[in-house]
């Protein structure tokens, strides 16, 4: 079935540091790859995605490509800021399976960063 | 963006006792809901897919005759956990989705503890 792994968490950065979570992939059709980022005392959010090989999704000063080739779609930025301090979950839907549009998670990545 | 709310936030019950737990699209028709489950320091599992005005769909290892859910309107679906139990105390997690497929909005969350 379908799978994803994160790298495992925490992870501690200061302000302005540079940011990589490696998350990796496994799906039996062509899948739609998500970055989701949860707040403290907050629901999930839709941070980034992408749904084809080589797309790259952005957003708020994070990107992450779809690498097919190595079946990763890893999240980084630039300088981090104290206020992306959250848990970061990748996270993948699979059309070809047959819960059309439902989302496998991976483990979850505790981000925290200090000024 | 859409807004998914939860009621309650968190709820404490006896051992034996069922518990209903709301998930509401404030702002949008939801003609998908999920319902998930994470435990601490885990991933979000999912437990069913609902359809409005069909009966759910179970995940593999999730009780349907435990975990009631409801969709009776585009706006509304309820989890009700019945003669709930220690281990049953997680969090419970809805998402739902309109007419854009591949995006999901999540509710905030609902803290169950069961003694």
């Amino acid at each position: 079935g379908d799978s994803v792994t994160q790298m495992e968490g925490p992870v501690t950065l200061s302000e302005e540091a540079f940011l990589t979570i490696n998350c990796t992939y496994t799906a039996t059709g062509y899948p739609s790859l998500f970055w989701y980022v949860q707040y403290p005392g907050e629901g999930l959010q839709l941070l980034l995605k992408a749904t084809k090989a080589d797309d790259k999704g952005s957003n708020k000063g994070f990107e992450a490509t779809y690498r097919k080739e190595t079946t990763s779609f890893h999240l980084e930025k630039g300088s981090v800021q104290v206020s992306d301090s959250a848990v970061y979950f990748c996270a993948l839907s699979d059309p070809g399976g047959t819960s059309y549009g439902k989302l496998t998670f991976g483990q979850g990545t505790i981000l925290t960063v200090h000024p | 963006g859409a807004v998914v709310s939860q009621h309650p936030s968190w709820v404490i019950c006896k051992s034996g006792t069922s518990v209903k737990i709301e998930c509401r699209s404030l702002d949008f028709q939801a003609t998908t809901m999920f319902w998930y489950r994470q435990f601490p320091k885990q991933s979000l599992m999912l437990m069913a897919t609902s359809n409005e005005g069909s009966k759910a769909t179970y995940e593999q290892g999730v009780e349907k005759d435990k975990f009631l859910i409801n969709h009776a309107s585009l706006t509304l679906s309820t989890l009700t956990v019945t003669s709930a139990h220690p281990e049953d105390s997680s969090f419970y997690i809805c998402s739902a989705r309109g007419d854009r497929i591949y995006e999901q909005y999540f509710g905030p969350g609902t803290r169950l503890t069961v003694t």
